[in-house]
């Protein structure tokens, strides 16, 4: 029942760059900003990027976030293998009395 | 440092009432800057978010789990729960309590097994 729409999976070798797509719609990303959430295997998501393209104290700049109408998007620069996570985007929608939706979510594995 | 941590069985029978608590450390559920809140993950898929209450006592509930749902808030506790009621298999999950509106800090999770 996921409202936000990801790729199943993305990989790359560690140095590259790795792009997560999310896609929306007017209820949402398109009228509301975007957070992404890491989930490393065993854990609780922790969240990455807030507000499209803010990062939280600690998180490395090699995440960035950004928007654009009703798509967002991850950026992940010289991947390292610490890395290999499920991803999630999020957003407020305001439909039906507003409610956080999440994305499908992403694996991303270093090869 | 804000913590949360969930507490409750861990097995719940079918058509009975999932009952989870969420206790707070390092902040307030008085704080009228956040809505704390109860999110779900089936084993090997995505998450879900339940819903919230304010620290006003006001709700907000997923469309989809609203008519089976309740958050209450105990400020003199400094806890929050989560009541699931005519639960079924589908309902296994692991639950998460976590802080709104960026849900910047989570527990670490409980498993709820829903099973006979």
């Amino acid at each position: 029942q996921s409202v936000l729409t990801q790729p199943p999976s993305a990989s790359g070798t560690p140095g590259q760059r790795v792009t997560i797509s999310c896609s929306g719609s007017s209820s949402n990303i398109g009228s509301n900003t975007v957070n992404w959430y890491q989930q490393l295997p065993g854990t609780a998501p922790k969240l990455l990027i807030y507000s499209n393209n803010q990062r939280p104290s600690g998180v490395p700049d090699r995440f960035s976030g950004s928007k654009s109408g009703t798509s967002a998007s991850l950026a992940i620069s010289g991947l390292q293998s610490e890395d290999e996570a499920d991803y999630y985007c999020a957003a407020w929608d305001d439909s039906l009395n507003g409610r956080y939706v999440f994305g499908t979510g992403t694996k991303v594995t270093v090869l | 440092q804000v913590q949360l941590q969930e507490s409750g069985p861990g097995l719940v029978k079918p058509s009975e009432t999932l009952s989870l608590t969420c206790t707070v450390s390092g902040g307030s559920v008085s704080s009228g800057s956040y809505y704390w809140s109860w999110i779900r993950q089936p084993p090997g898929k995505g998450l879900e978010w339940i819903g919230y209450i304010y620290y006003s006592g006001s709700t907000n509930y997923n469309p989809s789990l609203k008519s089976r749902v309740t958050i209450s808030v105990d400020t003199s506790k400094n806890q929050f729960s989560l009541k699931l009621s005519s639960v079924t298999a589908a309902d296994t999950a692991v639950y998460y309590c976590a802080r709104g509106g960026i849900y910047d800090y989570w527990g670490q999770g409980t498993l709820v097994t829903v099973s006979s």
